[in-house]
């Protein structure tokens, strides 16, 4: 299976600032990439697919990059709405795999 | 409204069985590929399966190859998830999610989820 790593775990951040985190996989996905955001008792939300395509309904600020095996998601200008655990997802090769996560604090 | 919305889940002794539904409404389901993901608690999430249109083929996570069957009525818009041999570590909340689909083609990420149902294994 192919492995996803997230960095950070956790990162604190304050509304306004600029946030990215790094998904790396173990193995070239090329860019079958996907980015989720979960809130607490809630379901993921699909945020980014294609590594760099922009769901309908997402805010711009939100932006993913990147190929191969390394990936980011880039909030631009952090909202109180942001604060959230995001996970990426490779769907490039079964068994399809996810990151562990980064929550998303409020510093 | 696109709509996922799960049933089945409780609490089951470990070597149970259990069987998961999920509904589907305001969209062309027949046209989709369906999949179970699921979360234990405090923990990321974890694909367990697929099923493809026209039922003609399904994959597993190895975590549950052999004790758990996806299954879809296209007449009855709903995905099911067959679950035996229970163990401890099946304690999740389990989600019924919708490929994405571009161009005719689906992939399996996951653009619309269900609210979830919760399996406890325990005796």
């Amino acid at each position: 299976d192919i492995q996803m790593t997230q960095s950070p775990s956790t990162l604190s951040a304050s509304v306004g600032d600029r946030v990215t985190i790094t998904c790396r996989a173990s193995q070239s996905v090329s860019n079958w990439l996907a980015w989720y955001q979960q809130k607490p008792g809630k379901a993921p939300k699909f945020l980014i697919y294609k590594a760099s395509s922009l769901e309908s309904g997402v805010p711009s600020r939100f932006s993913g990059s990147g190929s191969g095996t390394e990936f980011t998601l880039t909030i631009s200008s952090l909202q109180p709405d942001d604060f959230a655990t995001y996970y990426c997802q490779q769907y490039n090769t079964y068994s399809w795999t996810f990151g562990q996560g980064t929550k998303v604090e409020i510093k | 409204e696109v709509q996922l919305v799960e049933s089945g889940g409780g609490l089951v002794l470990p070597g149970g069985s259990l069987r998961l539904s999920c509904a589907a409404s305001g969209f062309s389901y027949s046209s989709y590929t369906m999949n179970w993901v699921r979360q234990a608690p405090g923990r990321g999430l974890e694909w367990l399966s697929y099923i493809s249109s026209g039922s003609s083929a399904t994959y597993y996570a190895d975590s549950v190859k052999g004790r758990f069957t996806i299954s879809r009525d296209d007449a009855k818009n709903s995905l099911h998830l067959q679950m035996d041999s229970l163990r401890a570590e099946d304690t999740a909340v389990y989600y019924c999610a919708r490929s994405h689909c571009s161009g005719g083609t689906c992939y399996v990420a996951f653009d619309i989820w269900g609210q979830g149902t919760s399996v406890t294994v325990s005796s």
